[in-house]
């Protein structure tokens, strides 16, 4: 029979308010951090990257914050549009080890822009 | 991204068949993965190929084969498919950076065993 997943976290907010979307990672040692965005019917596409010594990382109406203090990610979407409607994950890299060329992916969080 | 192609786009299978999928990249990276994706699950890794010569098994390959034919192709079989691998299967492939690992996907295929 078919497997019942997990629901994901969802965000949904209005065109043109600024939506903010979070991942908490699991390796402290990770270095590299990707945002991917997964419309319907579609793979995932890079949206923005940010490696670990840096904080902050602005983009093209986006921008990554990193506090590896508490192992948080977080992805700011400015003036929100629906095109912008998609699921959001977060990927983490570490480049050694057994995960060595290897991502880890967070499950994702669904965003629904209304007009 | 259509430097990344999978095919089929859609495949509806009978229990017990063994079907292939199939991903070329026009991207000249050396690194190519095979992920599945289900509801609410993620993607999880079933392989990846460093290189033509080195092909490395992920977390969930039982059921899965593939084959590194060349550079720009690597495929995926399920030898004897089962209903509870009906899922997304995404193929991707990366530079090779160590210190990123960007990967990039192709367009995906839904595959149902019924």
């Amino acid at each position: 029979g078919e497997s019942v997943g997990l629901h994901l976290p969802t965000l949904s907010v209005q065109e043109g308010d600024n939506s903010i979307i979070n991942c908490a990672y699991s390796n402290s040692a990770s270095d590299y951090f990707i945002w991917y965005k997964q419309e319907s019917g579609k793979g995932p596409q890079f949206i923005i990257d940010i490696r670990s010594n840096m904080d902050k990382r602005q983009g093209q109406r986006v921008t990554v914050l990193l506090n590896k203090t508490v192992k948080h990610l977080s992805l700011q979407i400015a003036a929100t549009q629906p095109g912008d409607s998609a699921v959001y994950f977060c990927a983490e890299n570490l480049a050694g080890g057994t995960s060595y060329g290897k991502l880890t992916f967070g499950q994702g969080t669904i965003l629904t822009v209304h007009p | 991204d259509a430097d990344v192609t999978q095919t089929p786009r859609n495949r509806i299978t009978k229990t017990g068949k063994r079907i292939m999928l199939e991903c070329s990249q026009t991207k000249g990276h050396d690194r190519m993965y095979w992920y599945r994706q289900d509801p609410g699950l993620g993607l999880r890794l079933i392989y990846y190929s460093f290189d033509v010569k080195d092909i490395n098994k992920g977390e969930i390959s039982d059921g899965y084969s593939v084959s590194r034919q060349a550079q720009a192709k690597f495929s995926l079989s399920l030898e004897s498919a089962i209903p509870n691998q009906t899922a997304l299967y995404f193929c991707a492939t990366s530079d090779g950076d160590p210190l990123s690992n960007k990967q990039y996907f192709g367009p995906g295929t839904r595959l149902t065993v019924t």
